[in-house]
C-alpha cells in the first residue's frame, strides 16, 4: 500500500509569494493533519481536516489556510510568505476508526525555502 | 493548555544497555499520549500510544513506555539499544481524543554508541 505523498518535495519562494502545498493520505484515510517543523520551535500543528471539514486548528495566522477534497487529498496554502515560514511542512494521515489515539502516518514532507 | 515536555536534548547509551527517553505532560482531563521517531531519512513514524488501561505500554521496536499520573510522565524505555535506535524521539500529546491533532515536545535525540 502506498505511503503519504506530499508534492512538491522542495520548493523555493521569495517573501510575499503565495504557495500551495499538496498531500496525499493513504487509501482510505479520511482524516489529513499538517505540521510545521522547524529547527526553533519543533514541530508545531497546523491544522486538522475530516471529511472535507476542518476539525481542528492550531495557533498559526489566517495567512495559514487548509482543505480537503472529497477525495481525502488535501492542500495547504501560505499567503504572503514571510521568512519565518521557512520549513518543512509534513502532513499525516489517519484512519480515524477508532473512537481513541489513532495512529498517524506521516508523508516524507515538503521543504519550503523563503527567500 | 495542554504541553508536553521532554527535559533532555540528547540522550547517549551504549549498545546493549537499558534506555530511557523522559517526557512530562500538562492535560486537562484525559491524556492521550503518543512517542513518534524520526528517522533522518524515514520520516516520522508512531512507536506507541497510552490512552487508558495499563500504565505500562508496548509498542514497536521492542520499546515500551510507562505511564505515571501522580508524576505526570509518560518515560520511553527500552531494555537493551541498538545502534539502530539512533534517532530523533518525540512525546506528544493530543488535543483530540482521535489522536489527530498532537501537540508534540521539542524532541530528543537518542544516540546508541557500538
Amino acid at each position: 500500500k502506498a505511503g503519504v505523498t506530499q508534492t512538491p518535495r522542495y520548493l523555493i519562494k521569495t517573501r510575499g509569494q503565495q504557495v500551495t502545498l499538496s498531500c496525499s493520505p493513504i487509501s482510505g484515510h479520511r482524516s489529513v493533519s499538517w505540521y510545521q517543523q522547524t529547527p526553533g520551535q519543533g514541530l508545531q500543528f497546523l491544522f486538522e481536516y475530516f471529511s472535507e471539514t476542518q476539525r481542528n486548528k492550531g495557533n498559526f495566522p489566517g495567512r495559514f489556510s487548509g482543505r480537503q477534497f472529497s477525495n481525502s487529498r488535501s492542500e495547504m496554502n501560505v499567503s504572503t510568505l514571510e521568512l519565518g515560514d521557512s520549513a518543512l511542512y509534513l502532513c499525516a494521515s489517519s484512519w480515524d476508526q477508532a473512537l481513541f489515539g489513532n495512529e498517524q502516518f506521516f508523508g516524507p514532507g515538503t521543504r519550503l525555502t523563503v527567500l | 493548555a495542554q504541553s508536553v515536555a521532554q527535559p533532555e536534548d540528547q540522550v547517549n547509551v551504549a549498545e546493549g544497555n537499558p534506555l530511557t527517553v523522559k517526557c512530562t505532560y500538562s492535560v486537562s482531563g484525559n491524556p492521550y499520549l503518543f512517542w513518534y521517531v524520526q528517522y533522518p531519512n524515514r520520516g516520522l513514524q508512531f512507536l506507541l500510544k497510552y490512552i487508558t488501561g495499563d500504565n505500562l505500554v508496548k509498542g514497536s521496536y521492542g520499546f515500551e513506555a510507562e505511564f505515571n499520573k501522580s508524576q505526570t510522565s509518560f518515560h520511553l524505555k527500552k531494555p537493551s539499544a541498538l545502534v539502530s535506535d539512533s534517532a530523533l524521539y518525540f512525546c506528544a500529546v493530543s488535543w483530540n481524543q482521535a489522536g489527530t491533532a498532537l501537540i508534540f515536545g521539542k524532541g530528543t535525540t537518542l544516540s546508541v554508541s557500538s
